[in-house]
């Protein structure tokens, strides 16, 4: 069955870290490029970071760049968030996403079900 | 960054209704746009890329348009399935940027 399936979420206090991560099967992980993309509660979607099938390009949004670190494990089919320095406004339900190409076509074709993370004292 | 606007932000209309949304960019982006329906506590799905193309397993009654920075996404016939949010998104530059999104409410 093809399925992504996030993991990690949690309530952290603001300043600390957390790691989310992302399980794949169903299809061959080491040829796609993965996103992470973000829905605060009650708001809209954004995109959060992105690398290549192979890791050697990451891409971050504007207000995660030097906080957050996209990774993977091909070996073990699984997509990593680091979070660190977190904010009240990194709050929200992360999802894993996939790309339909190795080097980042840029859309979205198969996403997990999400993860929430909450960032409060 | 490349913006993103839609119109409107909420939609009212029956089953059966054609329904037409609007997705507007900053500046071109070419046909790098991908539209997405997204149903309350769910995941986001994919049902349009490349402005026009149709997913696999998308119902048909779905159909985009556009080029440059004015798009559109129409259902031809509203289902009782099809009230949700929907999201456009482009592609041509990172970051990757979203629409606010459209809610499709039953009338």
């Amino acid at each position: 069955q093809v399925q992504l399936v996030e993991s990690g979420g949690g309530v952290v206090q603001p300043g600390g870290s957390q790691r989310l991560s992302c399980a794949a099967s169903g299809f061959t992980f080491r040829s796609y490029g993965m996103n992470w993309v973000r829905q605060a509660p009650g708001k809209g979607l954004e995109w959060v970071a992105f690398i290549r099938s192979d890791g050697s390009k990451k891409y971050y949004g504007d207000s995660v760049t030097g906080r957050f670190s996209i990774s993977r494990d091909n070996s073990e089919t699984t997509l990593y968030l680091q979070m660190n320095s977190l904010r009240a406004e990194d709050t929200a339900v992360y999802y894993c996403a996939k790309d339909p190409s190795n080097y980042g076509s840029g859309y979205f074709d198969l996403w997990g079900r999400g993860t929430l993370v909450t960032v409060s004292s | 960054d490349i913006q993103m606007t839609q119109s409107p932000s909420t939609l009212s209309a029956s089953v059966g209704d054609r329904v037409t949304i609007t997705c507007r960019a900053s500046q071109t982006i070419n046909s790098w746009l991908a539209w997405y329906q997204q149903k309350p506590g769910k995941a986001p799905k994919l049902l349009i890329f490349k402005a026009s193309s149709l997913e696999s397993g998308v119902p048909s009654r779905f159909s985009g348009s556009g080029s440059g920075t004015e798009f559109t996404l129409t259902i031809s016939s509203l289902q009782p399935d099809d009230f949700a949010t929907y999201y456009c998104q482009q592609y041509n530059s990172y970051p990757r940027t979203f629409g606010q999104g459209t809610k499709v409410e039953i009338k």
